[in-house]
């Protein structure tokens, strides 16, 4: 079946730090491949996607690209903010699971002035 | 994007007793979905909840304990039956379909503490 696969937290860094959180996937058929982040006390919230091979998701200055080769889409941001202190979830929704998505464990980040 | 609502938001249950979670959308979705979330782990798919008819449960689920309901594309509840501490959680609702690449769109959750 579908798996996601996250690289493994806490993650802390500094204000202004470069960010990668690591996702690799293992679908059927070809995927669409999110990445959700939940603030403290809150649902998740759709952050990025990518819906093809080679698509780059961005927002809020934060990157991931979907690569079919390596199976990853991982998440990058240039220079974190306090602001963005959440948990980050990587996500895929394949064509073979009635539409139900699957999602990693969840990265937490914490940014520290 | 769609604007999901839960209420309530949180609330504290006595053992053996039931809650009924609501969700309601701000527009029509294809498909929504029930998840508990456990303090600082991921999603668990309870069900999806499908309009009309029985919900599909996941494995590990029952009807007897999560009754679900869809009487309509916008609106769905969850119930949770004969609580026990075990169910203290977070109950997440969510809601696709919308621009049909499988993105979901969730509600702030219902943290339930069972006593």
């Amino acid at each position: 079946g579908d798996s996601v696969t996250q690289m493994e937290g806490p993650v802390t860094l500094s204000e202004e730090a470069f960010l990668t959180i690591n996702c690799t996937y293992t679908a059927t058929g070809y995927p669409s491949l999110f990445w959700y982040v939940q603030y403290p006390g809150e649902g998740l919230q759709l952050l990025l996607k990518a819906t093809k091979a080679d698509d780059k998701g961005s927002n809020k200055g934060f990157e991931a690209t979907y690569r079919k080769e390596t199976t990853s889409f991982h998440l990058e941001k240039g220079s974190v903010q306090v602001s963005d202190s959440a948990v980050y979830f990587c996500a895929l929704s394949g064509s073979t699971n009635a539409g139900k998505s699957t999602f990693g464990d969840g990265t937490t980040l914490t940014v520290k002035p | 994007s769609a604007v999901i609502s839960q209420k309530p938001s949180r609330d504290i249950c006595q053992r053996g007793t039931s809650l009924t979670i609501q969700c309601q959308v701000d527009s029509q979705v294809t498909m929504m979905f029930w998840y508990r979330q456990q303090p600082g782990q991921s999603l668990t798919l309870i069900a999806t909840a499908n309009q009309g008819s029985e919900a599909t449960y996941e494995s590990g689920f029952v009807i007897d304990k999560f009754p679900i309901s869809r009487p309509n594309l916008t609106f769905s509840t969850l119930t949770v039956s004969n609580m026990s501490p075990e169910d203290s959680s977070i109950y997440l609702c969510s809601g696709s379909g919308l621009a049909g690449h499988g993105e979901q769109f969730f509600g702030p959750g219902t943290r339930l503490t069972v006593l």
